[in-house]
Order: structure tokens, then sequence, then C-alpha cells
């Protein structure tokens, strides 16, 4: 099992550009996430979908869009780039929600993105 | 507001040298905290879950306590192989889907 797969690795956006960071994992888990690191802070919620058909937005939503048309693929998309939303993005994934002792989440490598 | 605050941001240890790190929450109501370990350029991993004032989980030389108030990662004997960022994270009780709350971290280095 590859787990959660993210790509790209690295990206350079001009302001203004669009561009899409894609997830999927491979453990038929129904619940997704996509989170922000940036340097001192922790991380912080997106967006996030509970399975297909359904996302929902999380802590900072403001510039970016999810779909959610398949089990397996969460993409995030960054519409008009700024320099604010130059950061670490990571997504992650869980199938168990309900017994607490059970959860945890599965996280990707991560797409580190500068915008320009 | 709910809250995670993690201390200290950094510690340098020397091998054998045990510590602990701290995680400290504000919360409506636990539901459950995390702990994550990171290394450079990669996801965070999953360590431990606690959910209830007193208990206890171990793992190697890795140990998580969990008081009403605060959590601590006890490192005992840490190996070089021991240094990444540690995460603390909370989740509120009537929280949906396991959205949590994350702190700054603490990153460990262990010097050989």
């Amino acid at each position: 099992n590859a787990g959660v797969t993210q790509t790209p690795k690295f990206r350079i956006l001009k302001i203004g550009q669009s561009m899409t960071l894609q997830c999927a994992q491979d453990m038929n888990h129904n619940y997704m996430y996509w989170y922000r690191q940036d340097p001192g802070m922790g991380l912080k919620l997106i967006y996030y979908s509970v399975g297909a058909g359904i996302t929902d937005k999380g802590e900072v939503p403001n510039g970016y869009n999810v779909s959610r048309s398949t089990t397996e693929d969460f993409p995030l998309r960054l519409e008009l780039a700024a320099p604010s939303q130059t950061s670490v993005y990571f997504c992650a994934s869980t199938g168990r929600v309900g017994d607490v002792t059970n959860e945890k989440l599965f996280f990707g490598s991560g797409t580190q993105l500068s915008v320009l | 507001e709910d809250q995670v605050t993690q201390s200290p941001e950094a510690l340098r240890l020397q091998e054998g040298e045990s510590s602990s790190l701290n995680c400290s929450y504000t919360v409506s109501g636990l539901r459950g905290l995390f702990w994550y370990r990171q290394d450079p350029g990669k996801g965070p991993e999953f360590l431990f879950t606690l959910y209830s004032a007193g208990e206890e989980k171990e793992k190697e030389r890795l140990k998580a306590t969990l008081t009403k108030k605060e959590s601590f990662l006890h490192i005992t004997a840490p190996k070089p192989e021991d240094s990444a960022t540690y995460l603390c994270a909370v989740q509120a009780r009537g929280g949906a889907t396991n959205k949590l709350i994350f702190g700054t971290g603490t990153l460990l280095a262990v010097q050989p």
C-alpha cells in the first residue's frame, strides 16, 4: 500500500495563477483532510470530506476549493494564488471516526508551495 | 476558545539524557489527545491517543501521560534517531469528524 500520495512535492506559482494539489489514498478511507503548516504555527485545517460528494470548510478555507468525486481522491484547488498561501500543504485520511481509541490520521509527505 | 500550547519550542539532549515535552490544552470537553512525530520534509506520523486523565501509553523509549490540563511525552534514554518534531493535538467532545487542533510542536535534537 502506498498510503496517502501527494503531488507535486514542490511548486512555485506567480501571484494570480491557479493550481490543483493532488491527493490520493489507497486505504479505502472515507475521511480526508487538507491542512496547511506555516513556520511557528500549528497545522491548520483548510477543508475536509466525510465521503465522496461531501465536503465542508475547516478553519482557514478562504482562497481554496475542494471536490471529492471518488473515495480515493481529494484535490485542493488554489484560485488566484496570493503570497499568503505560501505554505506546506498536507493531505490526511482516516478510516475510523467514532471510536477515539482507534482514530489516527495518515498523512501524505506534503507539497511545498511558494507564491511569488 | 480551544487551544494547545507546547513547550519547550526546541530541546537539545545528549544521547541517553532523559527529558519530557509538555502539551497544555484548553478545550470544551476533551474527546482525545494525540501525539504525532514529524521528520523533516515528511508528514506527521501517529504515535499515541490518550482520552482520559491518568491514562498512559508507551512505545519503545516514549511514554505519554495525560492529566485534565496537560499531557507529557517522556523520552527515556533517547537516541539520535529520536530527533524530530513532536506534535500534540486535541479533539473537543462534540467536534465532528476528527477535526484536530494542533500545537506548534517541540523540535527535539538528540546528539550522539
